[in-house]
């Protein structure tokens, strides 16, 4: 069965940092790409960064692009999103998402992890 | 503002059919097959509902179908049940990534 499991969410005040990780189970994570995609309060989702299953590509949505930076380790199945200069408008509930295949480029999400919630307050 | 454009509730009874509308443009929903539309309850993560426009992935409902004309699509529950009020989220792929709607909250009355 595949598993995301999301850690690393909390309270941060404008302009600090926070680091998420995301654990996965179930698949051979060294084949997959993996996503982050985040859903404000009241908002609809929105699409922030990728990396490939080699960890040679990156994506970053322009919201977060300089600000965020994502990064994986194969031999402990774990992808990180490095967050730094958060802003009020990064408050979210954040999702880790398993891609179709290798590259960053997907068409959809078949299996999301249940999320960790970022508050960006002062 | 999101990408693409859905409204933001709809409402229906048990047992009726509801359609929900995303509209994108001609460089994203209107120039790919790529519509996929995902379900999402109150602290739950979003579950895949449609992907491809149509298809539907295994073990989902055939109460559950999907379409695509010109720069819009569109998401149909038939026989609507009381498990079905969510929020719903469509998706295109683009050429800069994926997009999403800002989604539709479905009410069952």
């Amino acid at each position: 069965e595949v598993q995301l499991v999301e850690s690393g969410g909390g309270l941060v005040q404008p302009g600090g940092s926070l680091r998420l990780s995301c654990s996965a189970s179930g698949f051979i994570f060294s084949n997959y790409a993996i996503h982050w995609v985040r859903r404000a309060p009241g908002k609809g989702l929105e699409y922030v960064s990728a990396i490939s299953s080699n960890g040679d590509s990156t994506y970053y949505a322009d919201s977060v692009e300089g600000r965020f930076t994502i990064s994986r380790d194969n031999s402990k199945n774990r992808v990180s999103l490095e967050m730094t200069s958060l802003r009020a408008e990064d408050t979210a509930v954040y999702y880790c998402v398993k891609s179709l295949g290798d590259a960053t480029v997907t068409y959809y999400f078949d299996y999301w992890g249940q999320g960790t919630l970022v508050t960006v307050s002062s | 503002q999101s990408a693409l454009t859905q409204p933001a509730s709809v409402s229906g009874s048990p047992g009726q059919s509801i359609t929900f509308s995303c509209t994108g443009t001609s460089t994203d929903l209107g120039d790919y097959y790529y519509v996929s539309w995902y379900q999402q309850h109150p602290g739950k993560a979003p579950k895949l509902m449609i992907f491809d426009v149509s298809s539907r992935p295994s073990g989902i409902s055939n109460r559950f179908s999907g379409s695509k004309s010109g720069n819009t699509a569109s998401l149909t529950i038939s026989g609507l049940q009381p498990e079905d009020e969510a929020d719903y989220h469509c998706s295109s792929y683009t050429n800069s990534g994926l997009v999403f709607g800002g989604g539709t909250k479905l009410t069952v009355l």
